[in-house]
């Protein structure tokens, strides 16, 4: 098991491009999740999906869109990327029922 | 609308036992989460109170009182690798699949 995986690590874009910010978990998970996290922050929601070909919006989803592809992946997409959403964003995933969330490893994302 | 809060920093040393509390206001309660956060790092779970009272696992154990909308989280015999963030999370009232997150307490173990 990979658990939850994201891709890329590391992104640097210039304001105004684009992205898209890729997330799998192979736990059969029912539940997404994206987040961000910025210094004193804490963890915001930016989107979640309950189950696959649904998605909802979290705390803070303006300048975001997302698409639960399957049930295994959940893609967040930035359309003209923003000095302000330089954040390190993760994904998460759960079973239902669970209250554990499983975390990737984050993404490292820089807008110049 | 829900909020938790916690300390932003606490220090300890090793061996040292220490808490990192937490309180919620919130219309409606399911349980509380915590999970440790390294630099650089991703959250981990460590543990869920749906009921009142500790739960405890190895060095680490939480409490919850729902009557005093206050919970805990307990770590013993502190060592160096448990310098991290620690954050308090519960269910949202409105949508329990949504958590709800403490903005974190950031833990410095000294030798």
């Amino acid at each position: 098991n990979a658990g939850v995986t994201q891709t890329p690590k590391f992104q640097v874009l210039k304001t105004g491009q684009s992205m898209t910010l890729q997330c799998a978990q192979d736990m059969n998970h029912n539940s997404m999740y994206w987040y961000r996290q910025d210094p004193g922050m804490g963890l915001r929601l930016i989107y979640y999906s309950a189950s696959e070909g649904t998605t909802d919006k979290g705390e803070v989803p303006n300048g975001y869109n997302v698409s639960r592809l399957n049930k295994r992946e959940f893609s967040l997409r930035l359309e003209s990327a923003a000095p302000s959403q330089t954040s390190v964003y993760f994904c998460a995933s759960t079973l239902a029922g669970q209250e554990t969330q499983y975390f990737g490893p984050g993404t490292r994302l820089l807008v110049l | 609308g829900q909020s938790l809060e916690q300390p932003s920093e606490v220090t300890a040393v090793e061996g040292a036992i220490v808490q990192i509390n937490c309180t919620y206001q919130t219309s409606g309660f399911y349980g509380l989460s915590w999970y440790q956060q390294h630099d650089g790092g991703a959250p981990t779970f460590l543990s869920y109170n749906a009921l009142d009272g500790l739960e405890e696992t190895g060095r680490f154990s939480s409490f919850l009182s729902r009557s005093d909308s206050y919970g805990y989280l307990l770590l013993q015999e502190l060592q160096m690798k448990d310098s991290a963030s620690y954050f308090c999370a519960a269910p949202n009232a409105g949508n329990n699949r949504k958590l709800i997150w403490g903005l974190g307490t950031s833990l410095a173990v000294n030798p």
